[in-house]
């Protein structure tokens, strides 16, 4: 079955305890992006990565780094969270921008911060 | 800056027809695609515009105008499990890759 996934689904940490959230496809997809949903703020991009080894911010990275070594695997890492970062977080892949631009999400990561 | 605009709520009856509406601010996307989340869900795609016009997905159209700056999602034949978060979402022109949402309608539809 096609399809991404996000581990864990749902986290509840404290401030400055260094955390990650996998995200993997099985689609083969060239472009991957880590979102935040906040209530009233919709989804925002945090990062994106357009192919193995090639990542670039979206419009709120600060706080939150990635890694694409691999193509099917894109990590959202908090090295130091902080309760700003309490967020739903979805990852999303697709074939590229090229195309009908449809992305295909994974079931979110609900994350707390104390 | 790039945004989108959507109105934040919209009600309808159910088995009428609602359209949500989606501005955009910026010299233009590379098309306009349309997302649904249901409540505790992810958002699902459900249509893409790369051109101007109306394309037809069953009970669902969405609509683009490039030189309006403006995009449209029709629903036709309301059901009660359409009731959910409608999202519009471009990629902008600056060629930065990068994928700006608006930040949503909740649609409500009344029995």
């Amino acid at each position: 079955e096609a399809q991404v996934t996000q581990n864990p689904r749902y986290l509840i940490t404290v401030t400055g305890k260094k955390l990650t959230v996998t995200c993997s496809q099985n689609m083969n997809h060239e472009y991957m992006s880590w979102y935040r949903q906040d209530p009233g703020l919709g989804l925002r991009q945090i990062y994106y990565s357009m192919n193995v080894e090639v990542t670039d911010k979206g419009d709120v990275p600060e706080g939150y780094k990635v890694s694409r070594k691999e193509k099917r695997n894109f990590p959202l890492i908090l090295e130091s969270p902080s309760p700003n970062q309490t967020s739903l977080y979805f990852c999303a892949s697709s074939f590229g921008l090229a195309e009908n631009n449809e992305q295909f999400f994974g079931p979110g990561t609900r994350l707390t911060v104390l | 800056g790039q945004s989108l605009e959507q109105p934040s709520e919209v009600t309808a009856v159910e088995g009428a027809i609602v359209q949500i509406n989606c501005t955009y601010q910026t010299s233009g996307f590379y098309g306009l695609s349309w997302y649904q989340q249901h409540d505790g869900g992810a958002p699902t795609f459900l249509s893409y515009n790369a051109l101007d016009g109306l394309e037809e997905t069953g009970r669902f159209s969405s609509f683009l105008s490039r030189s309006d700056s403006y995009g449209y999602l029709l629903l036709q034949e309301l059901q009660m499990k359409d009731s959910a978060s409608y999202f519009c979402a471009g990629r902008g022109w600056n060629r930065d890759d990068k994928i700006i949402f608006g930040k949503g309608t909740r649609l409500h539809i009344l029995p």
